[in-house]
């Protein structure tokens, strides 16, 4: 299948300072990539939705000045925690979406620590 | 909006027993995905079910779509400690951007 890869695969940092979370395609080229959030043994909560080329369209509830997606190319996206507090400590993970494709596939995710 | 209902959220089963999960949506589904999430792990994807009434089977797990194409299952024969994981359904609707809306998922613990 797909391959996603999410970089980095867990990071800590402190309060006040934003994080970068790339990911990446590696075989095809995802015209739609997703970012969900996971708590503990909950499931995923879509935070946005990012086309290349365009802005990412949030979910309701989901701060866009806060979480700051940027799609530019075809097997890249980004997510930024900006000003990062430890509510925002969580599991995030990414899927893409192949051009014409309804199936996703996902990164491997990204456990932050926010201290 | 749509919602997608998973039942059960947990299920422990002795190693040899049968597992089924539920998944109901509220709303009329273009697909239905399955994934497994192992402990720690990234959900993988399992299969996408489309017409209705399909039923498709890989080894021991047999995955069905209702006729009214709004609820779905995934069952596990004779499960095997490897087995063990979550297990989610997505339901994605027509007609849009295939957004998939994910239900809670069913955690299965097996007991050896």
């Amino acid at each position: 299948g797909a391959v996603v890869s999410q970089h980095p695969s867990r990071v800590i940092c402190k309060s006040g300072t934003s994080v970068k979370i790339e990911c990446r395609s590696l075989d095809f080229q995802a015209t739609t990539m997703f970012w969900y959030r996971q708590f503990p043994k909950q499931s995923l909560m879509l935070m946005a939705t990012s086309n290349e080329g365009s802005k990412a369209t949030y979910e309701q509830g989901v701060e866009k000045d806060k979480f700051l997606i940027n799609h530019a190319s075809l097997t890249l996206s980004t997510l930024t925690v900006t000003s990062a507090h430890p509510e925002d400590s969580s599991f995030y993970i990414c899927s893409a979406r192949q051009t014409g494709a309804s199936e996703a596939f996902f990164g491997q995710g990204t456990r932050l620590t926010v201290v | 909006g749509q919602q997608v209902m998973q039942i059960p959220q947990y299920q422990h089963v002795q190693e040899g027993e049968d597992f089924t999960t539920y998944c109901n949506s509220s709303t009329t589904l273009s697909n239905i995905q399955w994934y497994k999430q192992r402990p720690g792990g990234h959900p993988v994807f399992l299969i996408q079910l489309v017409k209705s009434g399909e039923v498709k089977k890989q080894k021991r797990l047999t995955f069905q779509f209702g006729e009214a194409k709004k609820n779905s299952s995934l069952h596990i024969t004779a499960t095997q400690t490897t087995d063990v994981g979550t297990y989610f359904c997505a339901g994605l609707l027509s007609g849009g951007s295939y957004i998939p809306t994910f239900g809670r998922g069913t955690s299965l613990i097996v007991h050896p």
